[in-house]
């Protein structure tokens, strides 16, 4: 069945970017109607929306990160990609990469701890 | 601080229902019925328990159900049990083309 794997470093220097990995596997990223996407979540607290992206490479981003965050696609490496610069401690948390119909999400990453720290 | 507001707990004996509900705005929660929640076991990723409103993803148990009436959706769970426990989030999608999350709910069986 479809899996997700994020990867990528597990801390990061204060005004730095911070660059993860997701690999999918066991289905097409290119699928029609899916789009994929970063969620985080800080230690102890709640879940944020970060962006999605569609096969084609549209991209839609949480307004408060827009300015920060880039989401790229390489559909012959079934793999997409977070980028978030300028990061600070407020950064420092689960990242999740998953799939949904830009809705909702119905699958999941195990997510990766990214730690902002000098 | 969440745009979707959640109670931060709740509890239920085994076998009784609880309501966790989910207030929006009439910008997000009660403009379109896109509402999903996910259920989240500590350490876990989150699992989608309900999507649209009211649809249940294949493999979820028919305890789970979904309203909303106005901004304000509902995730019922009937028959609770031990294994329900667990934090469960709503999300919606907003009038500027992106989603929101609520900020979570514990649920506690007693």
């Amino acid at each position: 069945q479809l899996q997700l794997q994020e990867s990528g470093p597990g801390l990061v220097k204060p005004s730095e970017t911070l660059s993860l990995m997701c690999t999918v596997s066991g289905g097409s990223i290119s699928s029609s109607g899916y789009y994929w996407g970063w969620i985080r979540q800080p230690p102890g607290k709640g879940l944020e929306w970060i962006g999605t992206i569609y096969y084609s490479g549209s991209t839609y981003y949480n307004p408060s990160l827009q300015s920060r965050v880039t989401i790229s696609v390489d559909t012959s490496k079934s793999q997409f990609s977070l980028k978030l610069s300028s990061v600070t401690a407020a950064d420092t948390a689960v990242y999740y990469c998953a799939r949904g119909n830009y809705y909702y999400t119905d699958v999941w990453g195990k997510g990766t701890t990214v730690t902002v720290s000098s | 601080q969440s745009a979707l507001t959640q109670p931060a707990s709740v509890s239920g004996s085994p076998g009784q229902s609880i309501t966790i509900s989910c207030t929006g705005t009439s910008s997000d929660v009660g403009a379109y019925n896109y509402v999903s929640w996910y259920q989240q076991h500590p350490g876990k990723a989150p699992k989608l328990m309900i999507y649209d409103v009211s649809n249940r993803p294949s493999g979820v148990s028919n305890r789970f159900s979904g309203s909303k009436s106005g901004n304000t959706a509902s995730l019922t769970i009937s028959g609770l049990q031990a294994e329900d426990e667990a934090d469960y989030y709503c999300s919606s999608y907003t009038s500027t083309n992106s989603l929101e999350f609520g900020g979570g709910t514990k649920l506690t069986v007693l």
